[in-house]
Parts: structure tokens; sequence; C-alpha cells
């Protein structure tokens, strides 16, 4: 069965400092990969996709993500913080062709000026 | 922003009563979803719909039914509300492979 795993469930950094978000995926074939932010009191909002091709995919607000097929991982990473990117982070596996996602349970992020 | 609108967007129902959330979207999309949203559990998928009047269960859909008679509208309904289905409920569109979401509707049974 597909499945994601994010292993962090809270992560705090400075302003300023890179980050990683850390995603795990199980998923039979080629999988299509998301990851969505959430403010809080809000909706999500895409921040990537990966379908195929060049591994390391950008997105938007500075964000960028490497699709690992060995490490079967999909991590989130920005070379900088703001305060604004405190939130909640999820990553997702698009499963089956009626576009389904299968979500993993969240990395709240903390930023402290 | 995708044209998602979702009503109520709070609620604070008793147990045991009907209770029917919407989602009403204006991009013609084909997909429509509804997910719960709990503490230590992400996302689930409660029920979709491919089509008008074609709907399919998700991962959590006991005790939820849900309705599609225009492409526009997805009706999510708890039949007797529980404690267990205090959540935030969000409905998503697709039309290729992204999800959209929107803003989520908060409901709470005492």
């Amino acid at each position: 069965a597909q499945s994601v795993t994010q292993p962090d469930i809270h992560i705090t950094v400075s302003e300023g400092a890179s980050l990683e978000l850390r995603c795990n995926y199980s998923y039979g074939a080629t999988p299509y990969l998301f990851w969505y932010v959430q403010s809080p009191g809000q909706g999500l909002q895409l921040l990537l996709k990966y379908f195929s091709g060049d591994t390391l995919v950008q997105g938007i607000k500075g964000f960028e993500a490497e699709f690992k097929r060995s490490q079967s991982s999909f991590n989130l990473r920005k070379p900088s913080v703001h305060w604004s990117d405190a939130a909640e982070y999820f990553c997702a596996v698009g499963a089956g062709n009626t576009d389904k996602l299968i979500f993993g349970t969240g990395t709240r992020l903390q930023v402290f000026p | 922003d995708a044209g998602i609108t979702q009503s109520p967007r709070h609620k604070v129902t008793e147990t045991g009563t009907p209770v029917t959330l919407r989602c009403h979207q204006t991009e013609n999309h084909r997909y429509m979803y509804w997910y719960r949203q709990d503490p230590g559990h992400g996302l689930r998928l409660i029920h979709y719909s491919y089509g008008v009047k074609d709907t399919d269960k998700g991962e959590v859909s006991d005790g939820y039914s849900v309705s599609r008679s225009k492409t526009e509208d997805f009706l999510l309904t708890l039949e007797s509300a529980t404690s267990s289905q205090t959540s935030v409920y969000f409905c998503a569109i697709s039309e290729g492979t992204e999800q959209y979401f929107g803003p989520g509707t908060r409901l709470t049974v005492t």
C-alpha cells in the first residue's frame, strides 16, 4: 500500500538558517510527489511537484525538493528561512489515475528571529 | 487562487444531528474530494467524485455520504454526527494531477 512518512513532527530553526524537511514514500510505480504548505487557519497551498524528468524541482517561495528514487525520498529544502515560512508542511504522493493523494502527517516549522 | 468555496466555515452541532457541508467550485474541474484533517493524521480522504453522480469511497468513509448533482457542487453529509467527527474538513479539486484546496470547514460535534 502507498504511504508517506514525515519523520519530523516539529522543527525549529533560526531565521536565515537553511532548512531541510524529510519525506519518505512507499509506492509501487513512479510516484507523483507533492509538497504543500498550510499557514494557521488556512487551506493547503501547493509549493512544488515532481512528475518526471529532472529530479531537482523548484517551487514557489524559494523552496526546492529533490527526488531520490534509491532512497524513496523527496526532501524539501530552502537555503535561508524567513519568519513568514513558519507553517505546517505536508508531503503527498499521488496514487492511481483518479488523482487521489496520500498525505504524510505533516511537519510543523517554527522560525525564531 | 482556485475558485473553491466551502460553507459553512464554522459549525457547532450536537451528537446525533445531520450535518451537510458544501463545496462549490467555479473551475469546472472534473475531480472533487473531501478530506478531514486531524492532529497527528495529516489529511485523510473521505470520499471523492470523478464526475456528476460519480463518487467513490476514500480511506475514512464510514459515517459519511456524498452527492454531486452538478459539476460545481460536492456535498458531504454526516447522517448522524458523532464526537469523533469533530475535525476540519477540506474540499479539493483537480483536473490534472494537482489538487487545489478550499479554505476548510471547522466542525465541532458536542
